[in-house]
């Protein structure tokens, strides 16, 4: 039963375009969402989350969206750069829950020049 | 700041083979945490603990055990490896909801064991 997913294993976008990744997750009891970022032989690294409370939340060039009765969230990176060519996860996690996160299967990014 | 600290980076197990997968944070952190990422899969939880003395089940933790006697670490221990626990462990660290800091949700990642099981 895969809580979170995400239906997209790669993406491709031009450097200075926006990339858009996409999650998402099943379980109404999920209240905390983030993403991270994982380059190969490293571990995930944080890069952004929101609260269901919120729908919006922005960090430099990367924006987290969350749509509560969709059940989505989606990651915009405007402009895409080289350097964000990575493993994109999207993770959950919920209240009293011991901050356990549910990970989504990965987006691969690539940007190409 | 190390952060969290696995070692090895790589094994190779033969079947019955027992080891321990060492992790230690040195963020004060309460909570830690166990995941295995198979290829195309994300991470699955095996293991978790909120403080020394407590540890939990997670969603796979079969043929795996945890102790957590100190702040510090949280090994995690392979008893008779099988092929199926081929995989890159990933250990990881977060506040706990009770230390009163902001962003206690994030956990922090240490850069992975890659286990092979022959």
């Amino acid at each position: 039963d895969q809580q979170v997913k995400q239906n997209s294993p790669s993406l491709s976008v031009q450097e200075g375009r926006i990339s858009i990744l996409n999650c998402d997750y099943t379980n109404s009891m999920f209240d905390y969402f983030l993403w991270y970022k994982k380059y190969p032989a490293e571990g995930p690294t944080f890069l952004i989350s929101i609260s269901s409370i919120k729908d919006k939340n922005e960090d430099g060039r990367f924006t987290v969206f969350l749509n509560k009765s969709a059940k989505h969230l989606s990651l915009h990176i405007v402009p895409s750069q080289p350097g964000d060519s990575a493993v994109y996860f999207c993770a959950a996690s919920k209240t009293g829950g011991g901050n356990k996160l549910t990970f989504g299967t990965g987006t691969q990014l690539k940007v190409e020049l | 700041n190390a952060g969290v600290t696995q070692t090895p980076k790589f094994r190779i197990l033969k079947i019955g083979q027992s080891m321990t997968l060492q992790c230690t944070q040195d963020m004060n952190h309460n909570y830690m945490y166990w995941y295995r990422q198979d290829p195309g899969m994300g991470l699955k939880l095996i293991y978790y603990s909120v403080g020394a003395g407590i540890t939990d089940k997670g969603e796979v933790p079969n043929g795996y055990n945890v102790s957590r006697s100190t702040t510090e670490d949280f090994p995690l221990r392979l008893e008779l490896a099988a092929p199926s626990q081929t995989s890159v462990y990933f250990c990881a660290s977060s506040y706990g909801l009770g230390q009163g800091v902001s962003g206690a949700n994030v956990l922090t990642f240490g850069a992975g064991s890659r286990l092979t099981v022959l």
